[in-house]
């Protein structure tokens, strides 16, 4: 059984590019959260997804915005990229209301330059 | 919103040896507290969690305190090993608003834990 699978791992991306980052949750799972790790931070949520409608969002600007599809896969876009976005993006996977039974994605590192 | 705070931010040990890491929370309401290892590169493993009805719980050499009141709660290994060495998370879950289900993990700074042979 398939766990959280992310691509891509890694990411370089220049200031003020876009980015889209993709997320498939564990079997039986039908809702993805999005976190964003700092270097040496812990995870800060970014959003959450069920049923494809965004359910709660952290502090976050809204250059970050995402998306779930029927299959409960989900993509996370970020904007106008800034420096301060380089960090390791996790997703995690859960049976609804989204909290219990968290999986986490082994994340995608991205490098703003 | 909720706070989580954790200490000690490092922490060396001798092989054989306990480890205890603290965190404490700001919002009453929180009521599920979830414990990661994470070693480098590598995704946040869940180890160990506890819900707000109970007071300790234990798996093999881990064990999780929670004390409501207080607010707090601990994360013990016993018996360390190499292997423990890692970064662990504290987390706590907050309802959304007052009597939902909704809830999202809030985490805390982590504890780098080394363990010497």
């Amino acid at each position: 059984d398939a766990g959280v699978t992310q691509s891509p791992t890694h990411l370089i991306k220049t200031r003020g590019q876009q980015v889209t980052l993709r997320c498939s949750p564990k079997s039986g799972h039908d809702t993805v959260s999005w976190y964003q790790q700092a270097l040496g931070q812990g995870p800060q949520f970014i959003f959450q997804y069920y049923e494809e409608e965004e359910r709660q969002r952290g502090n976050f600007p809204d250059r970050f915005s995402g998306h779930q599809f029927p299959n409960y896969s989900s993509e996370l876009n970020v904007n106008a990229l800034l420096l301060g976005d380089s960090a390791l993006y996790l997703c995690a996977s859960s049976p609804w209301p989204g909290d219990y039974g968290y999986t986490f994605g082994s994340g995608t590192r991205l490098t703003v330059v | 919103g909720e706070n989580v705070e954790q200490h000690p931010s490092t922490l060396s040990v001798q092989e054989g040896d306990s480890a205890v890491i603290k965190c404490t929370y700001s919002d009453s309401a929180s009521n599920y507290f979830p414990w990661y290892k994470q070693e480098l590169g590598k995704r946040p493993q869940l180890i160990i969690d506890i819900r707000s009805n109970v007071g300790e719980k234990k798996d093999q050499r881990i064990a999780v305190t929670l004390n409501k009141t207080a607010k707090h709660f601990s994360l013990h290994i016993t018996e360390t090993q190499p292997e423990d060495s890692a970064v662990y998370f504290c987390a706590a879950s907050s309802p959304l608003r007052r009597g939902s289900t909704l809830g999202r993990l809030y985490f805390g700074r982590g504890t780098q834990l080394t363990v010497w042979p």
